[in-house]
């Protein structure tokens, strides 16, 4: 079974700040990792994906997320907030093989204060 | 390119009536993936369609149910409605890689 683990419901930062969202992850096999992130009242919009490869990826927005595998960790971070970044983020996780679906964790709120 | 699509935006029914959701993927995505996000739940996994079969399921009843269709598009039927099924309701399409494309959900109300 595969599961996610984002260990604060809530992270505050001023503007300007290092901003970092954490996540920790259990699959069977090799993960495929991801973050999402959510608006209120709308659908989740992808922001990065490590499948393979470099340990830090780079996404949209300014975020990245640095791989883990001793740590199975896939911390997302950005070297200044903004105070747009302010939303709820989802780090989810799925296994290399067939079943694609991926899980979710419980989600971060980062709220970014001006 | 259209992202994936959802109607309606809100549903709202009453305890025991049946709701059907609608999703349409992006063009070339063969596979669609339904979530269940209730407030303080998360995501919750419902069901994966790929190729018009069902893949697997989550850990919902068996009221919740649905189908994809040969153009990929897919329906989300939940029976019997009750009041804890009020929730947002995702769609989501993939390619092989499993990236995942989020539609903007369908809010349903249960009264």
């Amino acid at each position: 079974a595969q599961s996610v683990a984002q260990p604060e419901d809530q992270v505050n930062v001023a503007e300007g700040n290092p901003l970092t969202v954490k996540c920790t992850y259990s699959v069977s096999g090799n993960p495929y990792l991801f973050w999402y992130v959510q608006y209120p009242n709308r659908g989740l919009q992808f922001l990065l994906k490590y499948i393979t490869g470099d340990n830090l990826v780079k996404g949209s927005y300014g975020f990245e997320a640095e791989f883990n595998k001793s740590q199975t960790s896939f911390h997302l971070k950005k070297p200044s907030a903004l105070v747009s970044d302010s939303a709820l983020y989802f780090c989810a996780v799925r296994d290399s093989g067939s079943a694609r679906q991926l899980t979710f964790g419980s989600g971060t709120q980062l709220t970014v204060l001006p | 390119e259209a992202g994936v699509t959802q109607s309606p935006t809100h549903l709202i029914k009453t305890r025991g009536q049946q709701a059907t959701l609608r999703c349409s993927p992006i063009s070339g995505h063969t596979s669609v993936y339904w979530y269940q996000q209730a407030l303080g739940l998360g995501l919750q996994f419902l069901l994966w369609y790929d190729e018009g079969e069902e893949r697997n399921r989550g850990n919902f009843p068996p009221r919740f149910s649905g189908r994809q269709f040969p153009n990929y598009s897919s329906e989300l039927n939940v029976n019997a409605l009750e009041l804890e099924d009020s929730a947002l309701y995702l769609c989501a399409s993939s390619t092989l890689a499993g990236g995942l494309f989020f539609g903007s959900g369908t809010q349903l109300s249960v009264l």
